[in-house]
């Protein structure tokens, strides 16, 4: 099954510096990644997401990039503010032979800290 | 925010009990599923469902099961609760959809439920 690496575990930034997350992913097959902002007693919220057929994407602030031959994606953050600081997720998934899709498969997050 | 609904958002069991979870959406989404989250192993799926009577089984499913009888409830059942079972439960739902001939799957996430096995 699919597998995914998230790093760094913890990162700790600058107000109005830039964030830069990375995630990798094991099957080839897999063609959806989102990206979760979770804050404390609240369940994952999407926040950007990015297909097989991208290469980049930009929402505001936040930006994923994709690049499907060495298996990679990452979320990038710019002007941090407070607010950002989450725990951020990334997941992938695999199309269903069926139709559809199955679960995602998650990272294990990263603990976004925005240092006043 | 998407339609959904966990109930209960908190519950404390003895080991041996039965438990119940209910998601409930007001979407009309296809799919929904059941992930649980614990410290260092981010969410993990349990079972999910693509229509009414449709289940299948996901990366932790041992010691749960699932049953969806109509479109907007999904209900996850612990037959005999164990304390490795603790963890905080979501549910998700989506309406997989089709983009520039690409299959994607949008989950939306509900709040969550609290579960401690003593």
């Amino acid at each position: 099954g699919e597998n995914v690496e998230q790093h760094p575990s913890t990162l700790s930034v600058q107000e109005g510096d830039s964030a830069v997350i990375k995630c990798t992913y094991s099957d080839s097959a897999s063609n959806y990644f989102p990206w979760y902002k979770q804050e404390l007693g609240k369940g994952p919220q999407l926040i950007i997401d990015i297909r097989s057929n991208v290469g980049e994407k930009k929402d505001q602030r936040i930006a994923v990039t994709l690049n499907k031959t060495a298996k990679h994606f990452s979320l990038h953050i710019t002007e941090t503010q407070p607010e950002d600081s989450a725990v951020y997720f990334c997941a992938a998934s695999t199309p269903h032979s069926g139709g559809g899709a199955d679960g995602l498969t998650f990272g294990k997050g990263t603990h976004l800290i925005i240092q006043p | 925010d998407a339609g959904i609904t966990q109930s209960p958002r908190h519950k404390v069991t003895e080991t041996g009990t039965p438990v119940t979870l209910r998601c409930h959406q007001t979407e009309n989404h296809r799919y929904m599923y059941w992930y649980r989250q614990d410290p260092g192993h981010g969410l993990r799926l349990i079972h999910y469902s693509y229509g009414v009577k449709d289940t299948d089984k996901g990366e932790v499913s041992d010691g749960y099961s699932v049953s969806r009888s109509k479109t907007e409830d999904f209900l996850l059942t612990l037959e005999s609760a164990t304390s490795s079972q603790t963890s905080v439960y979501f549910c998700a739902i989506s309406e997989s959809g089709q983009g520039f001939a690409v299959l994607y799957n949008e989950q939306f996430f509900g709040p969550g439920t609290r579960l401690t096995v003593l």
